[in-house]
């Protein structure tokens, strides 16, 4: 079974600065996609960026982009120029391969608590 | 951008009673989807639901869920006889496909509270 791993339950970053959330996967499958989601106060569950594991150039969204080693299974995001309102739950995913039978079956991590200091 | 609406965003209920967690998915989509999330904890797969039917189901979906498109526009998520355990944020899910670019949309949640 898929797993996903983030080993930090609370991140804080400066305004402005720019913070890493770490995030490791295990799976045995080589066509996947990964996520990052936000969830703020509201509890809403907001897709951030995604990145398909056969490309090797990472994705980038504005102020976020992400850090894929494919071969280490590690998925990490960066978010540059830290503004308050990216303060919230940040969970990354996991979703295989129409081909391995999965639907939209999401696996999720356990998720990072960013704090954004004025 | 379309949005997937969950009702109501908060329900209460005694331990052993009936709910019903309503969904209206995003208008042309054919694929949906609950989530769960237990406070402080990961989300949770819990069904699939296409073409009128339950296409994949989590072994947390077990006889006392059920899920129903009961008027072509509507999808909703029963808990026949809620446990205390029961007590989460219910995300309902939908997408236009299941290819791999897909973009899956959720809606707000609904956080049951079994008393």
């Amino acid at each position: 079974a898929q797993t996903v791993t983030q080993s930090q339950p609370e991140m804080s970053v400066q305004e402005a600065e720019t913070v890493t959330l770490s995030c490791t996967y295990d799976t045995s499958e080589s066509d996947y996609y990964l996520f990052w989601y936000k969830q703020p106060p509201s509890r809403q569950m907001i897709l951030v960026i995604r990145q398909e594991a056969y490309k090797q150039q990472n994705a980038t969204e504005n102020r976020f982009s992400v850090n894929f080693q494919k071969a280490a299974k590690s998925f990490s995001l960066k978010i540059s120029d830290s503004q308050l309102g990216d303060a919230a739950m940040y969970f990354c995913a996991y979703r295989e391969d129409l081909n391995s039978g999965g639907y939209q079956k999401v696996t999720f991590g356990t998720g990072t608590k960013l704090q954004v200091i004025p | 951008e379309p949005e997937v609406t969950q009702t109501p965003s908060h329900q209460v209920t005694q331990m052993g009673q009936e709910v019903i967690l309503r969904c209206v998915p995003i208008s042309n989509h054919l694929y949906f989807y609950w989530y769960r999330q237990i406070l402080g904890q990961k989300v949770e797969f819990l069904v699939s639901f296409y073409n009128n039917e339950i296409s994949e189901k989590s072994e947390i979906f077990d006889d006392q869920f059920s899920v129903e498109r009961p008027d072509g526009s509507n999808f909703t998520l029963k808990i026949r006889s809620t446990k205390l355990e029961d007590s989460a944020m219910y995300f309902c899910a939908s997408s236009e496909g299941t290819g791999l670019s897909e973009k899956l949309f959720f809606g707000s949640g609904t956080q049951l509270s079994v008393l």
